[in-house]
């Protein structure tokens, strides 16, 4: 069986400060893995995804994340981040095979203050 | 951008009661799903659905729920018989294709379900 722990429930920054949002998986076969956004009051939005090729990934409003094979991580990085990136991320794995669902992490809330 | 919708955004029912939440995919995707999510907890994986019929279920998704694409845009999730562990709030999702790899999921913005 899959699963996705993230390893922080809560952190809090200044804005403009670095931050790293931790995810650990366990899978036995290969997995898809993405980073998931939820802004208050809203629903998912999909931040980046991990499918193969480069291990650090792009994604969207200046986030990145490093997929690590060997510790089983795919952790979430911003060098600087802003008040507007106040919100919950979530780590979700899929496995490789059609229609499969996501399983998600508990969910990281990201608190950014000036 | 095309959007998943969802409705009601708040629906309140008291145990025992039947509800039916509604979403409405992007209108070219073909696979449909929904998730739930537990004030507090993580986002689950209730059911996917694809051509008419249930392509994947989790251990959630017990006889108490149903869904049900009942014309061309609607795709729905029915709680038979409310409890009040019931109580979260329900996601929609859609993707063109079934794989990750091309289609990403979209997520409606959710509906909060109070079961009292």
């Amino acid at each position: 069986a899959q699963s996705v722990t993230q390893l922080d429930s809560q952190v809090p920054v200044f804005e403009e400060a670095p931050v790293e949002l931790r995810c650990n998986y366990s899978s036995s076969v290969s997995v898809y893995l993405f980073w998931y956004v939820q802004y208050p009051n809203q629903g998912l939005q999909l931040l980046l995804k991990y499918l193969s090729g480069s291990t650090l990934v792009k994604g969207i409003n200046g986030f990145e994340a490093e997929f690590n094979k060997s510790q089983t991580s795919f952790h979430l990085r911003k060098p600087s981040v802003h008040i507007s990136d106040t919100a919950e991320y979530f780590c979700a794995v899929s496995l490789n095979q059609a229609g499969t669902a996501l399983i998600f992490g508990k969910g990281t809330t990201l608190s950014v203050s000036s | 951008e095309p959007e998943v919708t969802q409705t009601p955004s708040h629906q309140v029912t008291q145990m025992g009661q039947e509800v039916i939440l509604r979403c409405v995919p992007i209108s070219n995707h073909l696979y449909f799903y929904w998730y739930r999510q537990i004030l507090g907890q993580k986002v689950e994986f209730l059911v996917s659905f694809y051509n008419n019929e249930i392509s994947e279920k989790s251990e959630i998704f017990d006889d108490q729920f149903s869904v049900e694409r009942p014309d061309g845009s609607n795709f729905t999730l029915k709680i038979r018989s409310t409890k009040l562990e019931d109580s979260a709030m329900y996601f929609c999702a859609s993707s063109e294709f079934g794989s990750s790899y091309n289609s990403p999921l979209h997520f409606g913005n959710g509906t909060r379900l109070t079961v009292t």
